[in-house]
């Protein structure tokens, strides 16, 4: 157990819908990330947060967006859904932005939200 | 940017033998480089990292892998499989990116069957 959390652990829904994904870091980590793994993308990473501000945003969609609240857990939020979305995505955490002093630079995963859209 | 190729799509190795998995990176600096693992249904556990320091660095579960600077390559090993070592093993590298964030980025994967 690497302490974070994901919730829904599955999903799914239709195409045009709008979902949210949520994370909880572990504790005294101030840093979320964000990942999508499918089958022809592999693992890719979208978007990190950090103490609540935007650090660092990847092959995010458009119609994608995330945000981190006060007590640091994190939403994904994913809208006008397509086939093509169905995924695992992965909240991951660590201590802080950019990495820092080498042990702070692992990322923990959660065990993922598996969306699937019809 | 930073990129990482992991040859082998697939390796069957048989319960007791050696293994290795292959890992080759690219990035201009430093590298921070990580071994992950992922049973089936399951998330990403980390096996190893490396940062700095020794080359050879030891993880859980037995796993150990070397940095290579010379060759770009952080491969897996594992002097004795089990069973349960059948999964998929991911390479990764860590980066910093402009606005004071970091990222990873992942190879393709290996899957791993392990035949009794």
């Amino acid at each position: 157990d690497s302490g974070v959390t994901q919730t829904p652990k599955h999903l799914i829904t239709a195409t045009g819908q709008r979902v949210t994904l949520r994370c909880s870091p572990r504790s005294g980590d101030l840093s979320v990330y964000w990942y999508q793994q499918s089958l022809d993308q592999g693992l890719q990473f979208l978007i990190q947060y950090y103490n609540g501000e935007e650090r660092a945003k990847g092959n995010i969609l458009e119609r994608f967006s995330a945000q981190q609240f006060p007590d640091l857990h994190s939403e994904l939020n994913l809208s006008s859904l397509e086939l093509g979305d169905s995924a695992l995505y992965f909240c991951a955490s660590s201590p802080r932005a950019d990495g820092g002093a080498s042990g702070e630079k692992t990322q923990y995963f959660g065990p993922g939200t598996r969306l699937l859209v019809l | 940017a930073q990129s990482v190729t992991q040859p082998d799509i697939h390796i069957t190795v048989s319960e007791g033998a050696s293994l290795e998995l292959r890992c080759n990176y690219s990035y201009g600096a430093t590298p921070y480089l990580f071994w992950y693992v992922q049973s089936p249904g399951q998330g990403l556990q980390l096996l190893l990292k490396y940062f700095s320091g020794d080359t050879l660095v030891q993880g859980i579960k037995g796993f150990e892998a070397e940095f290579k600077r010379s060759q770009s390559s952080f491969n897996l090993r594992k002097p004795s499989v089990h069973w349960s070592d059948a999964a998929e093993y991911f390479c990764a590298v860590g980066a910093r990116v402009t606005g004071g964030g970091n990222k990873l980025t992942f190879g393709t994967g290996t899957q791993l069957k392990v035949e009794l």
